[in-house]
């Protein structure tokens, strides 16, 4: 029972650098969504998608983007990393009547 | 735009013994879920347990309790018979309405350290 998986764990970017954070889920879920864990901070929405083929901005989706082109796959990118992105990231999905099930997260440092 | 504060960043209690997390939200829907998160050292997001805003009864989970007081717009959290197993970042959270392209706004989170 896999639930929401996320890849990589942990990564290391340069400043400038490009990279995708991948994520899926196998509980035919429709909405997915990407949040941000800065420290001492609760998490805060990046972008979310209610089906295949749709998505929307969150509360901080500068330098981020997404697609949805399947049911499972919500794929996070990051353009030119920059230090203000070193966080730690949650892909999350739901049916949309019952809670968000959480992946176990990427930290993510950009030096 | 809907908030949600947890004022304790971190608490303590004895093992065996009860704690109360506290959490306020502000909001002017009166169609709302709210949440308990826990994030354990591994940084799996965990539900410990959900409250409906219709529903009058408080939830309740094994040894996890909620006292929800719509007027006041609280939400805690009762943790019975605390366990080593409890320690962790407690998360209070809420979703406006029934729908899934409803964002989830988080709390700042409170820390639970137990002494054994």
């Amino acid at each position: 029972n896999a639930g929401v998986t996320q890849t990589p764990k942990f990564r290391i970017l340069k400043i400038g650098q490009s990279m995708t954070l991948q994520c899926t889920q196998d509980m035919n879920h429709n909405y997915m969504y990407w949040y941000r864990q800065d420290p001492g901070m609760g998490l805060k929405l990046i972008y979310y998608s209610v089906g295949a083929g749709i998505t929307d901005k969150g509360e901080v989706p500068n330098g981020y983007n997404v697609s949805r082109s399947t049911t499972e796959d919500f794929p996070l990118r990051l353009e030119l990393a920059a230090p203000s992105q070193t966080s730690v990231y949650f892909c999350a999905s739901s049916s949309g009547a019952s809670e968000a099930f959480f992946g176990q997260g990427t930290r993510l440092t950009v030096v | 735009a809907q908030t949600v504060t947890q004022s304790q960043p971190e608490m303590s209690v004895q093992e065996a013994e009860t704690v109360t997390l506290s959490c306020t939200y502000d909001t002017s829907e009166s169609d709302y879920y709210l949440f308990w998160y826990k994030q354990p050292p591994s940084r799996q997001m965990i539900l410990v347990i959900r409250q409906e805003a219709y529903k009058q009864q408080n939830a309740t989970e094994n040894r996890f309790s909620v006292n929800f007081q719509k007027a006041a717009k609280s939400f805690s959290l009762k943790i019975s018979d605390s366990q080593l197993g409890d320690a962790a970042m407690y998360f209070c959270a809420y979703r406006r309405g029934r729908l899934g392209n409803e964002k989830l706004t988080f709390g700042t989170g409170t820390r639970l350290t137990i002494i054994p």
